[in-house]
């Protein structure tokens, strides 16, 4: 199992452009989200799914669009690419049901200019 | 509401003194769970255990140790004799049963630095 994967791993956007940051899990979970992490902050969700074609807004879901067309995939797409968004981006993946662990994967450093 | 507080923004010791991480939260829930996450310097984040709310047992894996305490709701995370490679960022979370979205409620983590 690869467990959390999600591309690229770096990566320097230009204020206004869009992009896609991808992830995967192999591990058939239901629920995935997205996080970003700033410096000397902890993790805010931006946007979770509980399963193929539902998804849900989190805490800083604003500039940012998400689908879950798959269960294995959950894309996030900047629409408009803006230097508040220069973060840490994680993906994270977690079985049905409260008990279980999130697995999260490697992240993606986004910085714009 | 459901929180999950870290008091500690960051901690400094010297290598092999004990250290102690708080977490304490607050839950409407009968059942939730309860997680610790480290984040090492090379930005991971790793799963380090999970408790539930029937279990009141205190947990224990090598230097590491976890005090669970339901009338304090307090989750505290021990390292005893620590070392250089324990400094990370650490996470405590929550997880309600009644949660039909899955979500885990972070705290704002504790920065552990371990000194040589």
């Amino acid at each position: 199992n690869a467990g959390v994967t999600q591309t690229p791993k770096f990566q320097v956007l230009k204020t206004g452009q869009s992009m896609t940051l991808q992830c995967a899990q192999d591990m058939n979970h239901e629920y995935m989200s997205w996080y970003r992490q700033d410096p000397g902050m902890g993790l805010r969700l931006i946007h979770y799914s509980v399963g193929a074609g539902i998804t849900d807004q989190g805490e800083v879901p604003n500039g940012y669009n998400v689908s879950r067309s798959t269960t294995e995939d959950f894309p996030l797409r900047l629409l408009s690419a803006a230097p508040s968004q220069t973060s840490v981006y994680f993906c994270a993946s977690r079985d049905r049901g409260n008990s279980y662990e999130q697995y999260f994967g490697p992240g993606t450093r986004l910085t714009v200019t | 509401a459901q929180k999950v507080t870290q008091a500690q923004t960051e901690i400094s010791v010297v290598e092999k003194e004990d250290v102690t991480l708080d977490c304490v939260y607050e839950t409407r829930d009968t059942t939730y769970y309860l997680f610790w996450y480290k984040q090492p310097p090379s930005g991971e984040l790793v799963f380090l255990i999970r408790r539930n709310s029937f279990d009141e047992q205190n947990e224990i894996s090598g230097r590491y140790s976890w005090n669970f305490q339901k009338s304090t709701s307090s989750f505290n995370f021990t390292i005893t004799a620590s070392q250089v490679v324990d400094s990370a960022v650490y996470f405590c979370a929550l997880s309600e049963a009644q949660d039909s979205n899955y979500q885990l409620i972070w705290g704002a983590g504790t920065k552990l630095i371990i000194k040589p």
